[in-house]
């Protein structure tokens, strides 16, 4: 599995886009990049998933460069409750197995 | 949610007790996960099964012993608990074909003392 690397904290005030970029230099041919998003007292929640280009959902934006060994997860216009542990992973998600490897994630804080 | 749930969701017990943990779901995921996530470690995966009697060890498995008799239910025991297994656990599951996308279930915090 791919080391991941991703700052430890980011702050950011209400309204504003923030861009989380994840590090993962020894990315595979087969492996996805896959983002997390945990909470206080809850379990992570699974964000997006991509493996080039740009992934978009209803929570996020996932930006993948043609190299693939960095990815960067996009947050339009956070709000406080947005304030929580980002993950990156990155991995095949066709191993069954369940071989998550999850880092320290990056924690956010968004301020009013 | 993937209609998880864990009892109990708060334990505490003394050292060299038995503790069983249990994880219920309703919707027949075949593949389910036990993690525990501790300050500095983040989530480190102990044990998974993909069926009904087949299971396999994680990273961080010494300890701790599965079992699963039935699709809903994974059950995580400790046989002898230690002070160093106080840690918060969650279980979860992934959707079929896709190992990366998992739910987690609402964690149980168990304080061995």
């Amino acid at each position: 599995l791919a080391k991941t690397t991703q700052p430890i904290s980011m702050d950011s005030y209400e309204g504003q886009e923030v861009n989380i970029t994840c590090s993962h230099n020894n990315i595979a041919t087969n492996d996805y990049i896959t983002w997390y998003q945990q909470f206080p007292s809850q379990g992570p929640r699974f964000i997006i998933q991509g493996y080039k280009t740009k992934v978009t959902n209803e929570v996020a934006s996932l930006f993948i460069p043609a190299d693939r060994k960095s990815s960067t997860l996009s947050l339009p216009r956070v709000s406080l409750s947005d304030t929580a542990v980002y993950y990156c992973l990155v991995g095949s998600p066709y191993n069954q197995g369940g071989k998550l490897i999850f880092g320290q994630g990056t924690e956010l804080s968004v301020k009013p | 949610d993937a209609g998880i749930t864990q009892s109990p969701r708060h334990k505490v017990t003394e050292t060299g007790t038995p503790v069983t943990l249990r994880c219920h779901q309703t919707e027949n995921h075949r593949y389910m996960y036990w993690y525990r996530q501790d300050p500095g470690h983040g989530l480190r995966l102990i044990h998974y099964s993909y069926g009904v009697k087949d299971t396999d060890k994680g990273e961080v498995s010494d300890g701790y012993s599965v079992s699963r008799s039935k699709t809903e239910d994974f059950l995580l025991t400790l046989e002898s608990a230690t002070s160093s297994q106080t840690s918060v656990y969650f279980c979860a599951i992934s959707l079929e074909g896709s190992s990366y996308e998992q739910y987690f279930g609402p964690g149980t915090r168990l304080t061995v003392t």
